[in-house]
């Protein structure tokens, strides 16, 4: 089946660092990646949606200039997380979507727990 | 999307089918019913998604009411590697964005 992977699986920061983690799909060509934040014990919020080669859209009150995001190849999207603050500590996880039938089948990588100090 | 609406919590005996439901009244004709779950600290994992026909698969069965309004997600031997969140999701064709809830918590028990 579809893989995806995400990279780095944990990092701690120091606060006012920048983060990037990165979602690749290991065996389809991605045309929209997902990037999603869970915080504990809740249920994931989806922050932006990516689609190859165009600027990414963000959801409603996440801010582009601080999650910054790169979808430069079929395979390949960054999140980057700029000058992280401890209340940016999350799981963040990605998805990818490939071109195919018509249903909205996302393939999810494992997540990256990013922790701020 | 239409939004919908899930038990926060459910318990099942290990090796007997768990009837997970879900509402989704406000479903609109072409919106489509889709099954994810996250077990601990994972990514979600497509379950299985159906449009009004029931469907089956080698995880699970998706029965959908003929009204669409609500369906239930069955895993026929549930095992302890299904303790889970299970989210209901409803959404469009291609091109339409995932909305997780709050979904439902399954604990199987042996």
């Amino acid at each position: 089946g579809a893989v995806v992977s995400q990279h780095p699986s944990w990092v701690i920061c120091k606060s006012g660092t920048s983060v990037k983690i990165e979602c690749r799909s290991l065996d389809f060509q991605a045309t929209t990646m997902f990037w999603y934040r869970q915080f504990p014990k809740q249920s994931l919020m989806l922050m932006a949606t990516s689609n190859e080669g165009s600027k990414a859209t963000y959801e409603q009150g996440v801010e582009k200039d601080k999650f910054l995001i790169n979808h430069a190849s079929l395979t390949l999207s960054t999140l980057t997380v700029t000058s992280a603050h401890p209340e940016d500590s999350s799981f963040y996880i990605c998805s990818a979507r490939t071109r195919g039938p018509t249903y909205n089948e996302q393939f999810f990588g494992p997540g990256t727990r990013l922790t701020v100090l | 999307d239409a939004k919908t609406t899930q038990p926060p919590s459910m318990d099942c005996a290990e090796g007997r089918a768990a009837n997970l439901p879900c509402n989704h009244s406000t479903i609109s004709g072409n919106e489509y019913v889709y099954w994810y779950r996250q077990i601990h600290s994972q990514g979600p994992q497509y379950i299985i998604h159906g449009l009004k026909n029931n469907e089956t698969n080698e995880m699970a069965s998706l029965i959908i009411t003929e009204d669409r309004k609500s369906s239930t997600l069955i895993l026929p031997h549930a095992t302890l590697r299904d303790t889970a969140v299970y989210y209901c999701i409803v959404s469009g064709e291609y091109g339409n964005k995932l909305v997780f809830g709050a979904g439902t918590i399954l604990r199987v028990k042996s």
